[in-house]
């Protein structure tokens, strides 16, 4: 199975701050198809999870422009620009390139 | 709106059966692939299984295979999960989630609680 390992496990952010989280997985995620299936999730606190970006760099749709993902092949990135208060919560990345589809196991974010 | 809505949760004793449902609205239910993804209390996601939009591709988690069944009513917009031979380690908050193109899971229900214990 492909392992997602996120780091850093906890991020204490200031309100206005920036946040980089990473994703790297044991594998390539580039499918046969030439697409990357990499996607970021957000749950906030007593929330189901909410899509932010998908494919690894796109973000969904009402997400701001805050929230911006890059990387490619193993190793990717989620950043988040102008921390607010509403952003704090464990944030996801999911594969869903390999079958079984897998999660890494989040990261937490709070204020300082 | 999209609207994905658990129910059939419940406390059940170890090696008894129990079938979740998940009712959808505001789409075409029958044009996307589903899933269900767990989350144990405390912990993070697992993805559970998928079946595609008209039932010809189905997918499990090797930690539910051969005791968890997905399947759908396009007709009801209902997807289910029936799940047999629980386990403790099944103990979990149970969401359905609909898949769009990009093999991205995009809306979540609110999740429905199955608790595994004697």
């Amino acid at each position: 199975d492909v392992v997602l390992t996120q780091t850093p496990v906890s991020l204490l952010i200031s309100l206005g701050g920036q946040a980089s989280i990473s994703c790297r997985s044991s594998q390539s995620l580039v499918h046969s198809n030439g697409n990357t299936y990499l996607h970021w999730y957000l749950q906030k606190p007593g929330q189901s999870p909410q899509l932010l970006i998908y494919q690894v760099s796109n973000r969904f749709s009402g997400i701001p422009d805050r929230f911006s993902g890059s990387g490619s092949g193993t190793d990717f990135t989620l950043k988040i620009s102008r921390v607010e208060p509403e952003d704090l919560g464990v944030y996801y990345c999911l594969q869903r390139t390999h079958n079984p589809y897998t999660f890494g196991a989040g990261t937490k974010l709070e204020l300082k | 709106e999209v609207q994905l809505v658990e129910s059939g949760g419940g406390l059940v004793q170890p090696g008894r059966s129990l079938k979740l449902s998940c009712v959808a609205s505001g789409f075409t239910f029958s044009n996307y692939g589903m899933n269900w993804i767990r989350q144990a209390p405390g912990k993070g996601l697992e993805w559970v299984a998928y079946i595609s939009s008209g039932s010809s591709y189905i997918y499990y988690a090797e930690t539910v295979k051969g005791r968890f069944t997905i399947s759908r009513d396009n007709a009801k917009n209902t997807l289910y999960l029936q799940m047999t031979s629980l386990r403790s380690e099944d103990t979990a908050l149970y969401y359905c989630a609909r898949e769009r193109t990009g093999r991205v899971f995009d809306y979540w229900g609110q999740g429905v609680m199955v608790t595994v214990s004697s």
